[in-house]
């Protein structure tokens, strides 16, 4: 248990789809992150919000959408999205200050 | 900018073998360094950190120092085990003049431990 939940787990979505990844963390955090893994690349940093304000935005494409209701919570809104944006998405947290990053489990994304 | 470089894997070991996995980083300022691990089918976990210059973190039997003049933070066990098999991310946090900690990760080292 990492404090950082993640769902759904696994998701499999056409490419017409629209779909919502959901991260909760309830350790007092005050920044979270979305990072992309595909497979045989490094991981990439997509989002960073701080105090539900969106700081860093890693030159994204549109398709993807994140939004922070709250500094427990943390979505990532999907549309049109092309089979290559296959690949686990992760959500971190860390406390304001510290650098210390707690990850999710992760959405194994697949787009068909 | 921020840079970790981690030794190109995979690392194929015997249970009981030594591993070491090398790490090196460019960073301005003092950044702190994580090692995490990534068991098959889930998230990153931190297994240790360092947050000063010869900080030594342990975990689990793991331990890597961090070197300031090498800029090093290499990851070392004495005896392996099967469970250990997993990726490896070395990183580097670079709080700086920035309100959160923003982590910069090596592209990972592949561990598999054969009985």
């Amino acid at each position: 248990e990492t404090g950082v939940t993640q769902t759904p787990r696994h998701l499999v979505m056409g490419m017409t789809n629209k779909k919502s990844l959901k991260c909760e963390q309830h350790l007092g955090h005050n920044a979270m992150y979305w990072y992309k893994q595909s497979a045989k690349k490094p991981l990439e940093l997509m989002f960073v919000y701080s105090l539900e304000e969106r700081v860093e935005n890693n030159s994204v494409p549109s398709r993807f959408s994140p939004e922070c209701p709250n500094s427990s919570h943390l979505f990532l809104h999907l549309h049109t999205l092309q089979p290559e944006d296959s690949a686990l998405y992760l959500c971190a947290s860390s406390r304001r200050q510290g650098t210390e990053a707690f990850f999710g489990q992760g959405t194994r994304l697949t787009v068909v | 900018g921020d840079s970790v470089t981690q030794m190109e894997g995979p690392v194929t070991l015997s249970e009981e073998a030594f591993l070491t996995i090398n790490c090196t980083y460019t960073a301005t300022g003092y950044p702190s360094l994580f090692w995490y691990v990534q068991y098959p089918g889930e998230g990153l976990q931190l297994l240790l950190k360092a947050t000063k210059a010869d900080d030594k973190g342990s975990n689990k039997g793991f331990e890597a120092t961090y070197r300031k003049e090498t800029t090093s933070f290499h990851l070392e066990k004495g005896s392996v085990q099967v469970s250990d098999s997993a990726v490896y991310f070395c990183a580097l946090g670079n709080a700086g003049g920035t309100s959160y900690g923003k982590l910069t990760f090596g592209q990972g080292t592949i561990l598999t431990v054969h009985p």
